[in-house]
């Protein structure tokens, strides 16, 4: 299995609330991913990252920001929460070409 | 517009019943087309990767094919622990950064019974 690590795993939290997920890689993979899956949706990508301090958004960014200020580590913020953000957050790595997927964070906020 | 539809979206088998998945796509330039299998609760788990028409993958009962405009993903006499939801991704042209971002279908619930 690839070295991915998500946390936390599980997370409740209220509206308006500011909220960090962390994705952890020990493989030192270049390219680093936010997905969020929801019923009806399948994994949609929020943003990616290129490289150290490289990152773009993707189909969903709204309401999210990112950081990747070291190779290992990529955190997803949620500024404000919403009940829209309500979801199971998958971080991927990838060396160039097939994605590996981490364990995912289930978020609820109320 | 969906880039990826996967079908059908459930599917429900009996062991050792045999059965195929298909994913469509309506890019151009497909740089490669991705399965995963997903488990309740958990992230994707990769599968194959298929690069052109023709091309084909197998792993166990499962194997994957490609055309221009969709994969097949086979299943040969499945077994109950074959159950899970099936993804497809394919992989878009892109510049810079976006060299290997991903789309994925909704994918496809598989249910193998006893």
């Amino acid at each position: 299995d690839a070295g991915i690590t998500q946390s936390p795993r599980h997370k409740v939290t209220e509206t308006g609330t500011p909220v960090t997920l962390r994705c952890h890689q020990t493989e030192n993979h270049r390219y680093m991913y936010w997905y969020r899956q929801d019923p009806g949706h399948g994994l949609r990508l929020i943003h990616y990252s290129y490289g150290v301090k490289d990152t773009d958004k993707g189909e969903v960014s709204d309401g999210y920001s990112v950081s990747r200020s070291k190779t290992e580590d990529f955190l997803l913020t949620l500024e404000s929460a919403t009940s829209s953000q309500t979801s199971v957050y998958f971080c991927a790595i990838s060396g160039g070409g097939t994605q590996y997927f981490g364990p995912g964070t289930r978020l609820t906020v109320l | 517009e969906d880039q990826v539809t996967q079908s059908p979206e459930a599917l429900r088998l009996q062991e050792g019943e045999s059965s195929s998945l298909n994913c469509s796509y309506t890019v151009s330039g497909l740089r490669g087309l991705f399965w995963y299998r997903q488990d309740p609760g958990k992230g994707p788990e990769f599968l194959f990767t298929l690069y052109s028409a023709g091309e084909e993958k197998e792993k166990e009962r499962l194997k994957a094919t490609l055309t221009k405009k969709e994969s097949f993903l086979h299943i040969t006499a499945p077994k109950p622990e074959d159950s899970a939801t099936y993804l497809c991704a394919v992989q878009l042209p892109g510049g810079g950064g976006s060299n290997y971002k991903l789309t994925f279908g909704k994918g496809t619930l598989l249910t193998v019974n006893p």
